[in-house]
C-alpha cells in the first residue's frame, strides 16, 4: 500500500536561515507528489507538485523541493525561512484516484 | 482566484443529533473530495466524486454519513447520528484533473465539527 512519511513532527528554524521539510514516498512506479501548508483553522494551500522532468520543483511563496528517486524522498526547501512561514506542512502522494497524506510536520520559525 | 466554498465554519453539535456540511467547488471542477482530518494529523479521504458520481467512499462509514452531489456542482455531507469520535475538521476540496494524473486539490477553509 501507498504510504507517506514525515519523520519529524516538528522543525524549528531561526528566521533567516534555510529549512528543509523532509518526506519520504513509497514506491510505486512514477510518483506524483505534493507539498501542502496548512495554517491554524484553514485548509490546506497547494505550495508545489512534482509530476517529471527536473528533480528541483520550484513552487509557491520561495519553497521549492527536490525529488530524489534513489532515496525516495521529496524534502522541501527554503533558502530564507520567514516567521510567516511557521504553518502545518503536508506531503502528498498521488494514488490511483486519491492523494495520500504524510502526518504532517510543523514547522516553527523563530525571530 | 476562484476558491473552494465551505460553510458552516464551526459546528457544535450533541451527539446522536445530525449534521450537515455544504461545499462549492471552484467552477468547472469535476473532481470534488470530502476529507476528514483529526488533529494532528493528515487528512483522509472519506468520499470522491466524479461529477455527479461516487467514484471512491470505501472510507466513508456509511451507516451514519452520506454524501450527494446531485446537480455534479456543490456537494453536501451529512452525518447522523453524530458521536463523540467525528470530531474533526471537515475538508472539502476540488481538482480539475485526478491526483494520479498528477492534478492537484485546491482545498476550502474546513468546517470544524465539535461533538458534545
Amino acid at each position: 500500500a501507498q504510504s507517506v512519511a514525515q519523520p519529524e513532527d516538528q522543525v524549528n528554524v531561526a528566521e533567516g536561515n534555510p529549512l528543509t521539510v523532509k518526506c519520504t514516498y513509497s514506491v510505486s512506479g512514477n510518483p506524483y507528489l505534493f507539498w501542502y501548508v496548512q495554517y491554524p483553522n484553514r485548509g490546506l494551500q497547494f505550495l508545489l507538485k512534482y509530476i517529471t522532468g527536473d528533480n528541483l520543483v520550484k513552487g509557491s511563496y520561495g519553497f521549492e523541493a527536490e525529488f530524489n528517486k534513489s532515496q525516495t524522498s521529496f524534502h522541501l526547501k527554503k533558502p530564507s525561512a520567514l516567521v510567516s512561514d511557521s504553518a502545518l506542512y503536508f506531503c502528498a502522494q498521488g494514488g490511483y484516484n486519491k492523494l495520500i497524506f504524510g502526518a504532517g510536520t510543523r514547522l516553527a520559525v523563530h525571530p | 482566484e476562484a476558491e473552494v466554498a465551505q460553510s458552516p465554519r464551526y459546528k457544535i453539535t450533541e451527539k446522536s443529533q445530525a449534521v450537515a456540511f455544504w461545499c462549492d467547488p471552484i467552477s468547472g471542477h469535476a473532481t470534488l473530495y470530502w476529507y476528514r482530518q483529526i488533529l494532528g494529523q493528515g487528512p483522509e479521504l472519506l468520499v470522491q466524486f466524479q461529477d455527479e458520481s461516487v467514484v471512491d467512499d470505501s472510507q466513508l462509514p456509511k451507516d451514519r454519513f452520506s454524501a450527494e452531489r446531485l446537480k455534479g456542482v456543490d456537494s453536501t455531507l451529512k452525518i447522523q447520528p453524530a458521536e463523540l469520535g467525528d470530531s474533526a475538521m471537515y475538508l472539502c476540496a476540488s481538482s480539475s484533473r485526478l491526483a494520479s494524473l498528477g492534478g492537484e486539490q485546491y482545498f476550502g477553509p474546513g468546517t470544524r465539527l465539535t461533538v458534545t
